[in-house]
């Protein structure tokens, strides 16, 4: 049981949008920066959204992150079959020592 | 370019100890923090440690306290993670992490192994 809910899937076809959720608490994503990443198949995660909304260079820009209160959204845009992978959410948990934590993870399917 | 490259998995025994590594280069590494994160097969991520700049501040999961400890030699460019009385539910592939906006780089990761 993670202690950021995402939903464990979501699917859209090309070139549609498709959102993310990250859900936590007052001790994590209510007073914390979050972030996402990438983790396409068989490779590393990758840094996706820093700071809530933060793209790293050379992330494009159909990838957007948002942040309200203790909720947090990744979208992304134009989707690609190269965009098939697990998104997860990152934050500082300040309750449990502090230790960081991580979403469950979302499976992206472009159909 | 910033390159992570994790060492030092294996198969080991409930039980038992194994010392991982990661070679950092492309990056002053003695100017950031790292972190530990591990993948058990088919599962989501997992943090497992944090260790400061100068070591002054390291912080563990609850899963692993007691048992693994988080360490860096700033002149080797190299941190570590020593990981004692190994568990089953240890095994996975653990990624070195920098800390620069959040988790900025990843290791390609090395996978341990505990099993009879």
């Amino acid at each position: 049981q993670s202690v950021l809910t995402q939903p464990p899937s979501v699917s859209a076809a090309p070139g549609q949008k498709v959102t993310i959720s990250c859900s936590g608490s007052s001790s994590n994503i209510g007073n914390n920066y979050v972030s996402w990443y990438q983790q396409l198949p068989g490779t590393a995660p990758k840094l996706l959204i820093y700071d809530n909304n933060k793209r790293p260079s050379g992330i494009p820009d159909r990838f957007s992150g948002s942040k309200s209160g203790t909720s947090a959204t990744l979208g992304i845009t134009g989707l690609q079959t190269g965009d098939e992978a697990d998104y997860y959410c990152g934050t500082w948990d300040s309750s449990l020592g502090p230790n960081w934590v991580f979403g469950g993870g979302t499976k992206l399917t472009v159909l | 370019e910033v390159q992570l490259v994790e060492s030092g998995g294996g198969l080991v025994q409930p039980g038992g100890s194994l010392r991982l590594s990661c070679a950092a280069s492309g990056f002053t590494f003695s100017s950031y923090s790292m972190n530990w994160v591990r993948q058990a097969p088919g599962k989501g991520l997992e943090w497992v440690s944090y260790i400061s700049s100068s070591s002054s501040t390291i912080y563990y999961a609850d899963s692993v306290k007691g048992r693994f400890t988080i360490s860096r030699d700033n002149a080797k460019n190299s941190l570590y993670l020593q990981m004692n009385s190994l568990r089953a539910e240890d095994t996975a592939v653990y990624y070195c992490a920098r800390e620069g906006v959040a988790f900025d780089y990843w290791g390609q990761g090395t996978l341990v192994t505990v099993s009879s």
